[in-house]
């Protein structure tokens, strides 16, 4: 119950396509799910996030749609560049003092 | 954001040594900083959560004695891998959670190579 899970676990996408994530959860507990962008060699950087009171959150290219009652969460990037080529991860968090739930990951890579 | 750094970035230690990585929270305070590890194209793994001034809750599985963690200061915490052995080579990285907001701040990963 405490899993998140996430797919597809590759993509490849052109220049200028929209990439989109999935992540799925089952603790209705969760109250905070951000999405990070991780580089070879490098920790994970925070994106964006959203709580479950709000249904879409854009910020610049990248927008997060969340479903409550399916439990489901997407992370989508408009117009994206190789620049974008990265590993993403989905997380869940039960409340503030909580840890982190990470998805399996989604190794990005968008072709020039 | 807020900026999390980590120490060594990568570090080779020969097997049955210990290796001490360091996290510091360099603008803000940290209550509580989390210490993961992470394989090759696998996702990150909570190994434990460290909490300033008192001991480190460890996740099933993760052997307190091998990963000696240390929270002393606000600003600092230590993961010590003790008694290093080739299978404890991996990727470990350190969050700090930002006061308030809650929200987590990642270092940049010590990668550890045993030999």
């Amino acid at each position: 119950q405490q899993q998140v899970k996430q797919s597809p676990q590759s993509l490849i996408v052109q220049k200028g396509g929209i990439p989109i994530i999935n992540c799925a959860y089952e603790n209705t507990a969760f109250d905070y799910f951000p999405w990070y962008q991780q580089f070879p060699g490098k920790g994970p950087a925070l994106l964006i996030a959203i709580r479950p009171d709000v249904s879409e959150k854009k910020e610049g290219r990248f927008t997060i749609s969340f479903n409550k009652s399916a439990k489901q969460f997407s992370l989508h990037i408009m117009d994206s560049q190789p620049g974008d080529s990265a590993t993403y991860f989905c997380a869940a968090r039960v409340n503030q003092g909580g840890k982190l739930i990470f998805g399996q990951g989604t190794e990005l890579s968008v072709k020039p | 954001g807020a900026v999390v750094s980590q120490h060594p970035s990568r570090v080779i230690c020969k097997s049955g040594t210990s290796v001490k990585i360091e996290c510091r929270s360099l603008d803000f305070q940290a209550t509580t900083m989390f210490w993961y590890r992470q394989f090759p194209k696998q996702s990150l793994m909570l190994m434990a959560t460290s909490n300033e001034g008192s001991k480190a809750t460890y996740e099933q599985g993760v052997e307190k004695d091998k990963f000696l963690i240390n929270h002393a200061s606000l600003t600092l915490s230590t993961l010590t891998v003790t008694s290093a052995h080739p299978e404890d080579s991996s990727f470990y990285i350190c969050s700090a959670r930002y006061p308030n907001t809650g929200e987590l701040f990642f270092g940049e990963g010590s990668r550890l190579t045993v030999l």
